[in-house]
């Protein structure tokens, strides 16, 4: 089966430092989602990448789909404390989404 | 906010017991989803659904079953619950298509002593 592992595990930041949390596929994928869950909470859709090179922005959000589409990065620049919890990548499947081994971000004062 | 509902939000019951969770949704979404979640942990999906009297295994291999009688409405049940059924379940549903979005519920925390 389709296999995605995200880097890094866990990653503890200042608030305004950057952040970056990459995702990377066995296989070439169709399209990728992005989630965000935040500690206690149940994940939460925040974009659908879908061409290869692919480049979308939300704010402070940065996402990129790779020209192979093997792979996915998500970039927060100048980190907030409300942007703790954790970001998982979720390549689209046939019938169904897998989800990534996610990311934790901690941002400290 | 999305209108997707799980119950009950936490449950704590004793070995051999049959529980049912509960999951709605009222966005007429086609497709449903369940998935199991360890503290800090990734999601495995355990079922899915693409409609009424449509139901699949995920990828997790799982000893709960659900039924899909109403479009609405996907319960989980467990015959006789155990302690390593202990986990978050978080229920979700999409729209048609694989590619739109997921809407997940709060999920119900499940302690099984």
């Amino acid at each position: 089966g389709q296999q995605v592992m995200q880097i890094p595990q866990y990653q503890h930041v200042q608030e305004g430092e950057d952040f970056t949390t990459y995702c990377n596929s066995s296989t070439t994928l169709s399209n990728i989602q992005w989630y965000k869950q935040r500690p206690g909470g149940h994940p939460v859709f925040l974009i659908q990448l879908v061409k290869s090179g692919e480049v979308k922005k939300q704010k402070r959000l940065t996402f990129q789909f790779g020209e192979a589409k093997k792979n996915s990065s998500l970039h927060i620049t100048a980190t907030q404390t409300t942007d703790v919890g954790t970001y998982f990548c979720a390549p689209v499947g046939a019938s169904k989404l897998t989800f990534g081994t996610g990311t934790r971000l901690q941002v400290t004062l | 906010e999305a209108d997707i509902y799980q119950t009950p939000r936490y449950l704590v019951i004793g070995t051999g017991k049959k529980i049912t969770l509960e999951c709605s949704q009222t966005m007429g979404h086609d497709k449903m989803y369940w998935y199991q979640q360890d503290p800090g942990m990734e999601l495995h999906l355990i079922h899915y659904s693409y409609g009424v009297n449509s139901t699949e295994k995920g990828d997790l291999s799982s000893e709960s079953t659900v039924s899909r009688i109403r479009t609405e409405h996907f319960p989980l049940t467990l015959e006789s619950a155990r302690p390593s059924h202990t986990s978050q379940y978080l229920c979700a549903s999409s729209g048609r298509g694989i590619s739109y979005e997921q809407y997940f519920g709060p999920g119900t925390r499940l302690t099984v002593t």
